[in-house]
């Protein structure tokens, strides 16, 4: 089955600085990549998203790239502010079990002001 | 913009005692999910739903767990004989349909088990 894994676990930045995190996955017939975001406390919420026929996905502060060959992705977060401090959670769906979104064990981003 | 809402937001159970977890997904919402969070730790999937049957499962889904559509609004998670390692968050989650992946997550329900 799919394995998502994610580095760093921990990151801290200053305010205005980017930030990077990275993900891997297991299964090549992975399509979907979510990035979901969980401030303490509360529910995960989807920021980003992108399918694997696509290379980049850009939202104003946040963009996110897709090696399908190397099955990495990652998160880009640009002027980084003290709300964006959260968990951050990649994930991957399987082509064959859109039912089941398999998540990554998480980094928590610290922007310190 | 609607949300998916889940009852209780706490509770706590002793150990062996049967738990029942509500959520109401999003109206218009055809597939719907339990995933848990043991405290610090990722978000893992628990199992999926649509069309009034189980679609998806994982390891964690054993014969301690059933889920249930009562009703047009109700999505419920039965866990029959709690044990200690259950404690966790449980988030319930829907999404609009099968080609769109974007998960709408509750709040969560708090389950500790005593």
């Amino acid at each position: 089955g799919e394995n998502v894994e994610q580095h760093p676990s921990t990151l801290s930045v200053q305010e205005g600085d980017s930030a990077v995190i990275k993900c891997t996955y297991s299964d090549s017939a992975s399509n979907y990549f979510p990035w979901y975001k969980q401030e303490l406390g509360k529910r995960p919420q989807l920021i980003i998203d992108i399918r694997s026929n696509v290379g980049e996905k850009k939202d104003q502060r946040i963009a996110v790239t897709l090696n399908k060959t190397a099955k990495h992705f990652s998160l880009h977060i640009t002027e980084t502010q003290p709300e964006d401090s959260a968990v951050y959670f990649c994930a991957a769906t399987p082509k064959t079990s859109y039912d089941k979104v398999i998540f990554g064990p998480g980094t928590s981003l610290s922007v310190i002001p | 913009e609607p949300e998916v809402t889940q009852t209780p937001s706490h509770q706590v159970t002793q150990m062996g005692q049967e738990v029942i977890l509500r959520c109401v997904p999003i109206s218009n919402h055809l597939y719907f999910y339990w995933y848990r969070q043991i405290l610090g730790q990722k978000v893992e999937f628990l199992v999926s739903f649509y069309n009034n049957e189980i679609s998806e499962k994982s390891e964690i889904f054993d014969d301690q767990f059933s889920v249930e559509r009562p009703d047009g609004s109700n999505f419920t998670l039965k866990i029959r004989s709690t044990k200690l390692e259950d404690s966790a968050m449980y988030f319930c989650a829907s999404s609009r349909d099968r080609g769109d992946e974007k998960l709408f997550f509750g709040s969560g329900t708090q389950l500790s088990v005593l």
